[in-house]
């Protein structure tokens, strides 16, 4: 087994704030995933990798910032943190591109003031 | 987005009985996830599918790609199984999953 690590699981920004959102996975899984959760709503991707240094967008991308650093890793940026915006960030992998069976970590829950 | 029509919204059942989830593919989809998520916000992967049936103990997911769609069905509810329910449809030439906007379930004694 594995396990996906979300950090921080809360994170309270200011308008205009660059804000880094971090996930580590020990699967060994090619493919990592940024989603965002509404309340009361579906997932939506906002990037994902297939490898180390990849990034491809997804329908939510404008307003983020992705990075894959190594196979493990892969961070996502709010770029400019909108004011009363909330919502919960989940990080996802799956061991290669085909959208096999897909992991999450505990998420990110985002407020800003 | 529109890809992915899930029904109910919202559930409820008493301990015991059983019911059906269901989400309808609006496009060709490649292969199903369901997925539950409970109060915490954890998202546990239940199932997937390409094709066809599978069965994990109460619960049991079928997939139709002809018909485009996928069902749920879970028997005997306990109080653990509420949560929200998601379904992800992979939609080929896009290599991303499609979420559905989930079905509440709540299981009364």
């Amino acid at each position: 087994g594995g396990i996906i690590t979300q950090t921080p699981k809360f994170l309270i920004g200011q308008e205009g704030q660059k804000l880094t959102l971090k996930c580590q996975q020990n699967f060994n899984h090619d493919t990592m995933y940024w989603y965002r959760q509404d309340s009361g709503k579906g997932l939506r991707l906002i990037y994902y990798s297939i490898t180390e240094n990849d990034l491809q967008k997804g329908d939510l991308s404008e307003g983020y910032d992705a990075s894959r650093e190594k196979k493990s890793s892969f961070s996502l940026t709010v770029t400019s943190a909108q004011k009363n915006e909330m919502a919960v960030f989940l990080c996802a992998s799956s061991r290669d591109r085909s959208n096999e069976r897909l992991f999450f970590g505990h998420g990110t829950k985002l407020s800003v003031l | 987005g529109d890809q992915v029509e899930q029904s109910p919204s919202a559930l409820s059942l008493h301990e015991g009985t059983s019911s059906a989830l269901r989400c309808n593919f609006t496009t060709t989809t490649r292969s199903v996830q369901w997925f539950r998520q409970n109060s915490r916000g954890s998202l546990i992967n239940l199932f997937y599918l390409a094709s066809g049936t599978k069965e994990n103990g109460r619960l049991k997911s079928a997939f139709d790609s002809k018909e485009l769609y996928s069902t749920l069905h879970i028997r005997d509810a306990q109080l653990e199984d509420s949560g929200t329910y998601f379904c992800a449809a992979e939609v080929p030439n896009y290599n991303v999953l499609y979420f559905g906007s989930g079905t509440k379930l709540t299981v009364e004694p």
